[in-house]
């Protein structure tokens, strides 16, 4: 079964519209951990945030905020003000605390952003 | 500036050659990963590392797909005999404290096997 499950597979925005990218995941642990990559046309992936399981606090930095949400299994990730730059592939990541902490990545999302 | 170095960046190879791709992890990094990555397949989990021992190797075809970390600064991920289905990006990560931190990515070595 999925563990990381992003359901959008692309959107398109015009530059200065927000948007929200959407990640679900599953796990029984209670101690896990949640990652956000961006992977531009470059191909390199870059860590964006790390959140683990027992900080449900919301995050902002600059025109990034996460919303984590352990009720509806959700990390979602919004753009504010989207500008061409944003324009890559971006994965959400689970670890879990046992057995073996490794990383699933979900299908990942492409984003467009249109001058 | 640290970062995970890969090498070599981009490789073409014929069919049944054999493939040697290394990674360079961060220095003080004790997890290593190797992902493939394929537009039908995504990120792939091939291989796993921790304090240079395999942890998990289970996503790595076994007949032809071998780990290795020979020391704490190198990583190899070698393919003999390659096949063109093994086209793909494969990327290596490190990091600190196992799954609990973050990964950072080398830049890939991107695989053709014609």
């Amino acid at each position: 079964a999925q563990k990381v499950t992003q359901a959008q597979t692309e959107i398109s925005v015009v530059e200065k519209e927000d948007v929200t990218l959407d990640c679900v995941y599953e796990t029984r642990d209670t101690t896990y951990y949640l990652f956000w990559y961006k992977q531009p046309p470059s191909g390199e992936l870059v860590f964006l945030i790390r959140r683990n399981s027992f900080d449900e606090q919301n995050e902002i930095s600059g025109r990034y905020s996460w919303n984590f949400q352990k009720s509806t299994s959700s990390f979602n990730f919004t753009i504010t003000a989207s500008q061409v730059v944003d324009s890559a592939v971006y994965f959400c990541a689970l670890s879990e605390a046992l057995p073996g902490n490794q990383f699933y990545f979900g299908t990942g999302t492409s984003l467009t952003v249109i001058p | 500036d640290a970062r995970v170095t890969q090498t070599p960046r981009h490789k073409v190879t014929e069919m049944g050659q054999e493939v040697t791709m290394r990674c360079q992890p961060i220095l003080g990094h004790n997890t290593v990963f190797w992902y493939r990555q394929t537009m039908m397949q995504g990120l792939e989990l091939l291989a796993y590392f921790r304090n240079r021992a395999p942890l998990d190797d289970s996503g790595m075809p076994k007949d032809r797909f071998s780990a290795e970390m020979p020391d704490a600064t190198l990583a190899t991920l070698k393919i003999q005999p390659s096949e063109p289905r093994d086209s793909a990006v494969y990327f290596c990560a490190s990091g600190a404290q196992g799954g609990t931190a973050e990964a950072f990515f080398g830049q890939g070595t991107r695989l053709t096997v014609v």
